[in-house]
């Protein structure tokens, strides 16, 4: 199977800006998280969707929002970007039905460069 | 915040050596996973141990967990230069059903050939 991808790999924007990353999960997998890590605050769960369902959220602004498609594909969006906004974006999926038992598989990240 | 702190923050072995790397955590929880990453990549689960198990091993990885200090180890045997990366702990603490995991900071191994 083809692992999970992630899109764009890098990306640059200024302050003030929108920015959206995108998840395809492994084939079959129904959940997918997505997670901030930086060197100051380290990893941070963002949120997790299960079918189209937002399940759970992290202690983020409003800024960060995401999505799930039907195809379990899955998109986050960040607006107006900070510069703290910088950082490595990793999303990772599973097959969700048995929470934080479930293996997750990780996508090799989007590095976001905030100017 | 984070839920795990890790010890130490960096450790620097020989090939062949092991190495030990400590979790601890504040909160109850129903399972632990280690999970490994290589210079700023995407992360690679290595093992997870649930709450009712001591210990567990895949290759050359032993983990055990102590729920009574809140505390858990990984200990890989006869290191690798491959096996330089950061290991991070992570609990599933206040996940409910969901997929949610806290990372603790992680330890950077370095291991020299």
């Amino acid at each position: 199977k083809a692992g999970v991808t992630q899109t764009p790999r890098y990306l640059i924007k200024t302050r003030g800006q929108q920015v959206t990353l995108s998840c395809s999960p492994i084939s079959g997998h129904r959940s997918v998280s997505w997670y901030q890590q930086t060197p100051g605050q380290g990893l941070q769960f963002l949120f997790e969707y299960f079918s189209e369902t937002q399940r759970n959220k992290g202690n983020f602004p409003g800024r960060f929002s995401g999505r799930q498609f039907s195809n379990s594909r899955s998109e986050m969006n960040v607006s107006t970007l900070e510069l703290g906004d910088s950082a490595l974006y990793l999303c990772a999926s599973s097959a969700g039905t048995s929470g934080a038992t479930d293996t997750q598989y990780f996508g090799p990240g989007t590095r976001l460069t905030v100017l | 915040s984070q839920q795990g702190e890790e010890d130490p923050q960096a450790l620097s072995i020989q090939e062949g050596e092991n190495a030990t790397m400590n979790c601890s955590y504040k909160t109850s929880i129903n399972n632990l996973q280690w999970y490994r990453q290589n210079s700023g990549r995407g992360l690679v689960h290595l093992i997870l141990i649930r709450s009712n198990e001591r210990e567990k091993h895949s290759g050359r990885l032993r983990v055990t967990l102590d729920t009574s200090k809140k505390s858990s180890s990984l200990l890989i045997t006869a290191s690798r230069a491959a096996d330089t990366a950061s290991y991070f702990c992570a609990t599933d603490a206040g996940s409910g059903n969901t997929g949610k995991l806290i990372f603790g900071q992680g330890t950077t191994l370095q291991v020299k050939p």
